[in-house]
């Protein structure tokens, strides 16, 4: 149980483009579902937090027209980076968190984002 | 000071050796603890939870909390080459927050 999946895995775009990625709850209703980015060989850094529903919750210095999210049920939300350009080239991942009794976050497999 | 912090490594073992892995919080406010191991483009998977103080195990994994220290431990008994990977620790405090995660630790388990 607890399985999270992102899609797509991994996608190369060209500067200007956007790119929407999906992450999915498939066992479990996501009350929570968090997104963030890594760079190689560097922790996670938290983007954003998003509540079914409703507004996401930016981190200070995430700019929130730029990496827009959307929550609209209790198993899905989407991150999409628009305009990409190259320095938004990372390792994008998303968490769930569910109702009560799943206290925890699980992690969805990443998307891997090259911005050419 | 940071709210989760770890020591990033890289710890390289021999096979078999019994592996430490640690962090420290400093919010005494947090009461989830959990263990989380990220394979390289990989996104982390959750290894152990645990709530409040004290001991759990799994298997070969065993997860210890002590929040008079406020340090949050994880043991690997008999290591394998298969558990290289960064281990990160996440603590939280309230139902429905975001946890905070430690860096994570880089470990190599040498055959």
């Amino acid at each position: 149980g607890a399985v999270v999946s992102q899609h797509p895995s991994w996608v190369i775009c060209k500067s200007g483009t956007s790119v929407k990625i999906e992450c999915r709850s498939l066992d479990f209703q996501a009350t929570t579902m968090f997104w963030y980015r890594q760079f190689p060989k560097q922790s996670l850094m938290l983007m954003a937090t998003s509540n079914e529903g409703s507004k996401a919750t930016y981190e200070q210095g995430v700019e929130k027209d730029k990496f827009l999210i959307n929550h609209a049920s209790l198993t899905l939300s989407t991150l999409t980076v628009t305009s990409a350009h190259p320095e938004d080239s990372s390792f994008y991942i998303c968490s769930a968190r569910g109702l009560a009794g799943r206290e925890t976050q699980y992690f969805g497999p990443g998307t891997r984002l090259l911005v050419l | 000071q940071k709210e989760v912090e770890q020591d990033p490594g890289p710890l390289s073992v021999p096979e078999g050796a019994i592996v430490s892995l640690n962090c420290t919080y400093s919010n005494s406010a947090f009461q989830y603890f959990m263990w989380y191991r990220q394979y390289s483009r990989k996104g982390p998977e959750l290894l152990m939870y645990t709530y409040s103080s004290g001991n759990k195990e799994d298997g070969r994994f065993t997860a210890q909390v002590d929040k008079s220290s406020k340090y949050i431990s994880l043991f690997i008994r008999d290591s394998q080459p298969s558990d290289s990977a960064t281990y990160l620790c996440a603590s939280g405090r309230d139902y429905g927050q975001n946890f905070v995660f430690g860096p994570g630790t880089r470990l190599s388990v040498l055959p």
